[in-house]
């Protein structure tokens, strides 16, 4: 049972729209995460954050932004899609106090920008 | 720049043989190591986490680090065919202050035991 939802699951969209990928956790967790993974590739992590109001650009440049207003959502949104935006989109959540990686994943959104 | 390298393979390796998976990082501030498996089409999920030079084992797991070597290792003992997955390396870097940013993680390693 995933505690950490991601919705859509697949999104197939047209250049220059505006799209907000959604990612949820029941965890009460205050550590979330948005990694991009292309196939055969390593994550890697465009957005993070530490808690309410907390957003932080990760190592990977994005065009996307995020917010942080509910512990338990972390939406990105993409003002202008364009085919380079093209990958998997994974949320992913930890604790703020113990290891520091482990992370629960969501199932992630397929997104396609034609 | 953080760096996490492993050997994209495939590594195929025969039901009940022992599966050693290599990762290497180039931050000698990374503290913090951890191995995560990836079904094709899913989401990773932890299996190991190790942060002091020697062997973690868990079960049929067993996590090596040597961090003057800058080098992390997992083995696989008994192989299974459900094993069969794409492995991947991560590191944590921890600032002086306490705080750090996302994991760092390798291209993995694609793992397929021969039945």
């Amino acid at each position: 049972e995933a505690d950490i939802y991601q919705t859509p699951r697949y999104l197939v969209i047209g250049t220059g729209k505006k799209i907000t990928l959604e990612c949820s956790q029941t965890m009460g967790h205050d550590k979330m995460y948005w990694y991009q993974q292309d196939p055969g590739m390593e994550l890697h992590l465009i957005h993070y954050s530490y808690g309410v109001n907390s957003t932080e650009k990760g190592d990977l440049s994005s065009e996307s932004t995020v917010s942080r207003i509910r512990t338990e959502h972390f939406p990105l949104t993409l003002e202008s899609a364009r085919p380079s935006h093209t990958s998997q989109y994974l949320c992913a959540s930890s604790e703020l106090i113990g290891t520091g990686g482990d992370y629960t994943f969501g199932s992630g959104t397929r997104l396609t920008v034609v | 720049q953080k760096e996490v390298e492993q050997n994209s393979g495939p590594l195929s390796v025969p039901e009940g043989a022992i599966a050693s998976l290599n990762c290497t990082y180039s931050d000698r501030g990374s503290q913090s190591f951890f191995w995560y498996r990836q079904y094709s089409g899913k989401s990773p999920e932890l299996i190991m986490s190790i942060y002091s030079n020697g062997d973690k084992e868990d079960g049929r797991f067993t996590a090596q680090l040597n961090k003057a070597s800058q080098y992390v290792s997992l083995l696989i003992r008994d192989s299974q065919p459900s094993d069969s997955a794409t492995y991947l390396c991560a590191a944590l870097l921890m600032y002086s202050g306490g705080g750090a940013d996302g994991l760092t993680f390798g291209k993995g390693t694609h793992l397929i035991i021969q039945p």
